[in-house]
């Protein structure tokens, strides 16, 4: 059974940082992108950042870009999500996401999903 | 800000259909990508629901089907059951954007 824990969230000051980590399990996590898309309270959803099996590839959504860096550790079955320069506009559930790439155009879509993480950010 | 539009909410009696449009543009939808949708329960994650325009995953009921034509997705659930009040979510890849883009999203209710 494919599982994705997320853990890390919290409360944090404007400006502060926070690193988000997924653990994965039930398959092989090596073989697959991995993304993390967030929900702020009430909204929809936005894709935030992804990366390629070997980590050779990313890609993020102009929102966070140059404030956040996504990782991965496939040793631990990991994706890891480093945010730094936390605006309140960041205040969201994350959730860290299998990507399944689709054979017609080459593009993903996200087949398992955690049960997010809820980042705070607040004076 | 989401690129892809849907209604806000449709709402429909047990056992009536009900339709979610997805619309994009000519860097989303109409480039050619594929269009997937997400169902969200109440205080739970997403779960794919459709992938690939119109390909149902294994467990998901055949009541829920998927289409796409030009710049817009549909989503429809024939013969509404009461667990299918949630929130549902179009999801597409835009290349002006160089990412992934989702849907406004749409709250269906069952009467």
């Amino acid at each position: 059974e494919v599982q994705l824990v997320e853990s890390g969230g919290g409360l944090v000051q404007p400006g502060g940082s926070l690193r988000l980590s997924c653990v994965a399990s039930g398959f092989t996590f090596s073989s697959y992108w991995m993304s993390w898309v967030r929900q702020a309270p009430g909204k929809g959803l936005e894709w935030v950042a992804n990366i390629k099996e070997d980590g050779g590839e990313i890609n993020y959504a102009d929102s966070v870009k140059g404030r956040f860096t996504i990782s991965r550790d496939n040793a631990k079955n990991s994706p890891f999500l480093q945010m730094n320069s936390l605006r309140v506009e960041d205040t969201a559930v994350y959730y860290c996401a299998r990507e399944t790439v689709a054979a017609t155009d080459g593009k993903s879509y996200f087949d398992y999903w955690g049960q997010g993480t809820l980042v705070t950010v607040s004076s | 800000q989401s690129v892809l539009t849907q209604p806000p909410s449709v709402s429909g009696a047990p056992g009536q259909r009900v339709t979610i449009s997805c619309t994009g543009s000519s860097s989303n939808i109409g480039a050619g990508y594929d269009v997937h949708w997400y169902q969200q329960l109440p205080g739970a994650a997403p779960k794919l629901l459709i992938h690939g325009n119109s390909n149902r995953p294994s467990g998901v009921p055949d009541r829920f089907s998927g289409s796409k034509s030009g710049t817009s997705a549909s989503l429809a659930i024939t013969g509404l059951h009461a667990e299918d009040e949630a929130d549902y979510f179009c999801h597409c890849y835009d290349f002006s954007l160089n990412g992934y883009v989702f849907g406004t999203g749409t709250k269906v209710t069952v009467l």
